[in-house]
């Protein structure tokens, strides 16, 4: 059973416009989230986080923004560049000591 | 520091046959994560290591798959036998704790045949 969905598998977004990149999760006794970003042949990277007690998080280009009554989370980059074209991971976690990451599917997107 | 390190970048191996991938992680860091990339099922979390001891096993599909951390500069995870279902890429993370993000290596591309 996924716990972290990414439903959207793959989206195209115009250079200069918004690229919204979507994720909802399961399991309310996540509170800490992480994207992720992927280009071929390489391991993921860190992009940005945001704990539950944050509605909104911020670090230039990107923004999180997550609903924990929804159990969703997104992420937005505005504008778009072509050199953000990769695979989008969300992962969540729960503090209290698991550490444990669990990730969604990927989103690839295409500027 | 160099990264999360992982060796070899491409395994290909014939069914039957004994597969070892093998991690470094970033120094310092005492959490230590194998994944799995499939196009089904993403990212799937195999097991972790806090400290070099298991944490959690639950990720590893079978009994084929064991995974060892005998210090804290090494880990392995290691198929025995390999079937054609295991080729996917297998990811090595490694974090430090209280940091919450985790570091992942480039990878190791395995193909059974």
């Amino acid at each position: 059973d996924q716990q972290v969905k990414q439903n959207s598998p793959s989206l195209s977004v115009q250079e200069g416009r918004i690229s919204i990149l979507n994720c909802d999760y399961t399991n309310s006794m996540f509170d800490y989230f992480l994207w992720y970003k992927k280009y071929p042949a390489e391991g993921p990277t860190f992009l940005i986080s945001i704990s539950s007690i944050k509605d909104k998080n911020e670090d230039g280009r990107f923004t999180v923004f997550l609903n924990k009554s929804a159990k969703h989370l997104s992420l937005h980059i505005v504008p778009s560049q072509p050199g953000d074209s990769a695979v989008y991971f969300c992962a969540a976690s729960a503090l209290g000591g698991t550490y444990k990451y669990i990730f969604g599917t990927g989103t690839r997107l295409k500027v | 520091d160099a990264g999360v390190i992982q060796s070899p970048r491409h395994e290909v191996t014939e069914m039957g046959q004994e597969v070892t991938l093998r991690c470094k992680p970033i120094s310092g860091h005492d959490y230590l994560f194998w994944y799995r990339q499939t196009m089904m099922r993403g990212l799937e979390l195999l097991i972790y290591f806090n400290n070099n001891v298991p944490i959690d096993d639950s990720g590893m599909p079978e009994d084929r798959f064991s995974a060892k951390m005998p210090n804290a500069s090494f880990s392995t995870l290691k198929i025995q036998p390999s079937e054609p279902r295991d080729s996917a890429v297998y990811f090595c993370a490694s974090s430090k704790g209280a940091d919450m993000v985790a570091f992942f290596g480039q990878g190791t591309r395995l193909t059974v045949v």
